[in-house]
């Protein structure tokens, strides 16, 4: 099974620093990466498809990059209602495999 | 506006069976391949069924091949998971979440509210 590792573990921002989260697979996996935000007590919604594609509806500060086994999303000043977990996701090979996820909290 | 509402989770004693529903509405149901995901209480995401929008294809993890039953019923846009032989690790909540409906893109574009299974004596 495809590995993958989320750094870090929890990050601790300021609303409107710009932040980074990393995804790493323990394979390539192409850009079959995908990005999901969880806040408490809801279910996950999709961020990013396939490493780097925005989806309808999701604030332009989201962003995705990457392609192989190193994977990068990035939000562009955060706000308050970005605070929660954030997790990838890799559709590239059965199963299919999450990270254990980033948690974004108010400093 | 795109719903899926999860039923069928509760308190079952480790070796117990139970089956949850999905009922899907706001979407053509048939069109879609879906499946199902669980959240541990540690916040673990795994995902643990799959079916493809007819019902002719099936996929499991090793961890729940063979106790678990993925199935649908396009008439009644509901689709289920049966459970068998559960164990204290299958405590999770478990989520129905929707594939998109465009060549082989097995990502998630939508959720539902969760349904919670707690295995215990």
């Amino acid at each position: 099974d495809i590995v993958l590792t989320q750094s870090p573990a929890t990050l601790s921002v300021t609303p409107g620093d710009s932040v980074s989260l990393s995804c790493r697979a323990s394979q390539s996996i192409s850009n079959n990466l995908h990005w999901y935000q969880q806040k408490s007590h809801e279910s996950p919604r999709l961020l990013i498809k396939y490493a780097s594609q925005s989806i309808s509806g999701i604030p332009s500060r989201f962003s995705g990059s990457g392609s192989g086994t190193d994977f990068t999303l990035s939000i562009n000043s955060v706000e308050t209602e970005d605070f929660g977990m954030y997790f990838c996701q890799q559709s590239n090979s059965w199963p299919q495999t999450f990270g254990g996820g980033t948690k974004l909290e108010i400093k | 506006e795109v719903q899926l509402v999860e039923s069928g989770g509760g308190l079952v004693k480790p070796g117990g069976s139970l089956k949850l529903s999905c009922a899907a509405s706001g979407f053509a149901f048939s069109s879609y391949d879906m499946s199902w995901v669980r959240q541990t209480p540690e916040k673990r995401l795994e995902w643990v069924a799959y079916i493809s929008s007819g019902g002719g294809s099936t996929y499991y993890p090793d961890t729940v091949k063979g106790r678990f039953t993925i199935s649908r019923d396009n008439a009644k846009n509901t689709l289920y998971l049966q459970m068998s032989s559960l164990k204290s690790e299958d405590t999770a909540m478990y989520y129905c979440a929707r594939h998109p409906n465009y060549g082989n893109s097995y990502y998630f574009d939508y959720w539902g509210q969760g349904t919670t299974l707690t295995v215990s004596s």
